[in-house]
């Protein structure tokens, strides 16, 4: 059974602080860890796809790091916004076009 | 921007009707997915279907589930006897050959 852990539960920041989250994934059959943005009552945005080991992605204030041989991702948001409200999943996948298995993920507030 | 989207956003049933969740998926995608999240749980995977046929199903998607594509745009997920415990927020995606899942905001079904 694969099991992606995300860390933590919820948070809540004030307006300019830096923030960052922790999804936890087996490191053996290891695929591609997607991370999703997701807003109440809309679709799930995809933020990244990450594969190899060391990768690091940016997307104007968020950016994320991969360590496939530990295990883990780290997310993380430079001077939030009240816009970065959200909840925060990650998923690994095992192999090209198979299933997405998810952590619980993280809620963020962010208030002024 | 194309999008991934699905009607109805609400359904209500009785326990034992038959209910149909259509998604239209990005036009040219290949690759098909059905999700769900039961309150308070981790998103989970029910389905992919590519070329016309189921490739992979979890345990959940036992015989009162099908999937169909019947007219190369819908791409439909029906439950022929609903069950209380087929409560949850279900999420169409798809994807084409690149590794991103592109998520529609989900058909939220409450089986009373």
């Amino acid at each position: 059974i694969l099991n992606v852990e995300q860390s933590p539960q919820s948070l809540h920041v004030q307006e300019g602080d830096s923030t960052n989250f922790t999804c936890s994934f087996p490191s053996s059959n290891f695929y591609a860890l997607h991370w999703y943005r997701w807003e109440t009552a809309k679709s799930p945005e995809a933020l990244f796809v990450m594969t190899l080991n060391g990768d690091e992605k940016k997307k104007g204030r968020i950016s994320a790091t991969l360590n496939t041989k530990e295990g883990y991702s780290y997310l993380y948001i430079k001077g939030s916004q009240p816009e970065d409200s959200a909840t925060y999943l990650c998923a690994f996948s095992t192999g090209t076009a198979s299933k997405l298995t998810f952590g619980t993920g993280t809620r963020l507030q962010v208030t002024l | 921007e194309p999008e991934v989207t699905q009607t109805p956003s609400h359904q209500v049933t009785q326990m034992g009707q038959e209910v149909i969740l259509r998604c239209v998926p990005i036009s040219n995608h290949l690759y098909f997915y059905w999700y769900r999240q039961i309150l308070g749980q981790k998103v989970e995977f029910l389905v992919s279907f590519y070329n016309n046929e189921i490739s992979e199903k979890s345990e959940i998607f036992d015989d009162q589930f099908s999937v169909e594509r019947p007219d190369g745009s819908n791409f439909t997920l029906k439950i022929r006897s609903t069950k209380l415990e087929d409560s949850a927020m279900y999420f169409c995606a798809s994807r084409w050959v690149q590794e991103t899942q592109y998520f529609g905001p989900g058909t939220r079904l409450l089986v009373l």
